[in-house]
């Protein structure tokens, strides 16, 4: 089963909101990521975790801040975004190590309003 | 610099009518090159992975093909539901042991019947 689930699908969230974004995955994989992604442009990494540690912050704003709670588990906890951060926020996984294939989520749809 | 090209920005094909997409690279130590592809609103749905050049993966209408300095994603006889943005993705020679993908910016394929 090559599955990467993410919660809310959609979410509306004004500039003073907190709010948190997750993502499941049961294929047994350690190393975990998020992505951005805004129209007509390709996904740009975020954060990655590699057996539930941060190894990878690509210089990200700290209203994002990235949980691993346990290995088929990764959160992203949201605060006083803009309206510039609207977009679509996708999960990955695959084995750690490199040379492995990402598996994404469908994604969450962040509005910032 | 690490860059990854795709071209053409679009392509518009007939239902039947073959082609090839091309994703050039420039990077410093090929591990792995993969292809996506999105639907819109949607996650990337991963396709392939090579490795060396020479190598050919292939999936249904799907063909990818590898060189040193470029990968060629063969589409035969393409469907209606072939149509959605494909995207090309390195790793490169990074150490650690989590894999960065370096994105291209895809091509948006639309197959007319």
């Amino acid at each position: 089963d090559t599955e990467v689930t993410q919660t809310p699908k959609h979410l509306v969230m004004g500039m003073t909101n907190k709010k948190s974004l997750k993502c499941e995955q049961h294929m047994g994989h350690r190393a975990m990521y998020w992505y951005k992604q805004k129209a007509k442009k390709p996904p740009e990494l975020m954060f990655v975790y590699s057996y539930e540690k941060l190894s990878i912050n690509e210089s990200v704003p700290s209203r994002f801040s990235p949980e691993c709670p346990n290995s088929s588990l990764l959160n992203l906890h949201l605060h006083a975004l803009q309206p510039e951060d609207s977009a679509l926020y996708l999960c990955a996984s695959s084995s750690p190590g490199g040379l492995y294939e990402q598996y994404f989520g469908p994604g969450t749809r962040l509005t910032v309003t | 610099e690490d860059q990854v090209t795709q071209s053409p920005e679009a392509l518009r094909l007939q239902e039947g009518e073959s082609s090839s997409l091309n994703c050039s690279y420039t990077v410093s130590g090929l591990r792995g090159l993969f292809w996506y592809r999105q639907d819109p609103g949607k996650g990337p749905e991963f396709l392939f992975t090579l490795y060396s050049a020479g190598e050919e993966k292939e999936k249904e209408r799907l063909k990818a093909t590898l060189t040193k300095k470029e990968s060629f994603l063969h589409i035969t006889a393409p469907k209606p539901e072939d149509s959605a943005t494909y995207l090309c993705a390195v790793q490169a020679g990074y150490g650690g042991a989590t894999n960065k993908l370096i994105f291209g910016t895809g091509t948006l394929l639309a197959v007319q019947p």
